[in-house]
């Protein structure tokens, strides 16, 4: 297991579309994140995940985003009708938890950018 | 709300100078500040961590410490390296947010050969 893998790397969508971003913790990691991060600005947090249970939501997931972890492992994240302004890239995060590996440090993966039309 | 702020926004120096990134914080109740590096359109990696119990944390060339009680924390670099540019990010986590992290927006390292 290298670390956080996240899919595609890229995405060019025209405004309106749907699209979904696929993050794959490191193993053994039971909590997931999501963040966002603009040009020039420090990354934004999102949501995250203890196990299946998507546990806190920011203010910035709005209706039209929507994250899965069914089983605990991976994790999806779809926008709806996308727009420009969520052009952006999507960063992916794992870190274990009650576990004596548990520092609080968080691994981040190389995040997928999103280009919106 | 937990604000977190980085000073300078950017700095360039010559090679082999050393040199001090500076994090400030609003809230001092604070589980844990850690430093990341950011190369351009990739993603975050992890330079330190510092617990709220500690004081400093060195790898390397790198040393962190971390001042609570004022909302602190430096990120110090000796004898920088062409290699050393990058974005430099601090992070906090609170005591009571869950596990989420609070961001600054970053210094944009430049070391020139």
């Amino acid at each position: 297991d290298t670390g956080v893998s996240q899919d595609p790397r890229h995405k060019i969508t025209k405004r309106g579309q749907n699209v979904t971003f696929r993050c794959d913790p490191i193993s053994e990691h039971n909590r997931l994140y999501w963040y966002r991060q603009t040009l020039g600005q420090g990354p934004e947090f999102l949501t995250y995940f203890q196990n299946e249970a998507q546990l806190e939501k920011s203010r910035l997931l709005s209706d039209r985003f929507s994250a899965e972890r069914p089983k605990g492992s991976f994790s999806t994240l779809e926008i709806q009708r996308t727009e420009q302004g969520d052009s952006a890239m999507y960063l992916c995060a794992s870190s274990p938890q009650d576990s004596r590996a548990d520092t609080g440090e968080l691994f981040f993966g190389e995040g997928s950018r999103l280009t919106v039309l | 709300k937990q604000e977190v702020t980085q000073i300078p926004a950017a700095l360039s120096v010559p090679e082999g100078e050393n040199l001090v990134l500076n994090c400030s914080f609003t809230d001092s109740a604070i589980y844990n500040l850690q430093w990341f590096r950011q190369d351009p359109g990739k993603g975050l990696t992890s330079l330190l961590l510092i617990q709220s119990s500690q004081r400093e944390q060195t790898s390397g060339r790198l040393n962190a410490s971390l001042d609570k009680s004022s909302g602190r924390s430096t990120l110090y670099i000796a004898a920088s390296q062409p290699g050393d540019s990058a974005t430099y990010l601090c992070a906090v986590r609170r005591e009571t947010s869950g596990s989420r992290l609070t961001f600054g927006e970053g210094t944009q390292l430049t070391v020139n050969p």
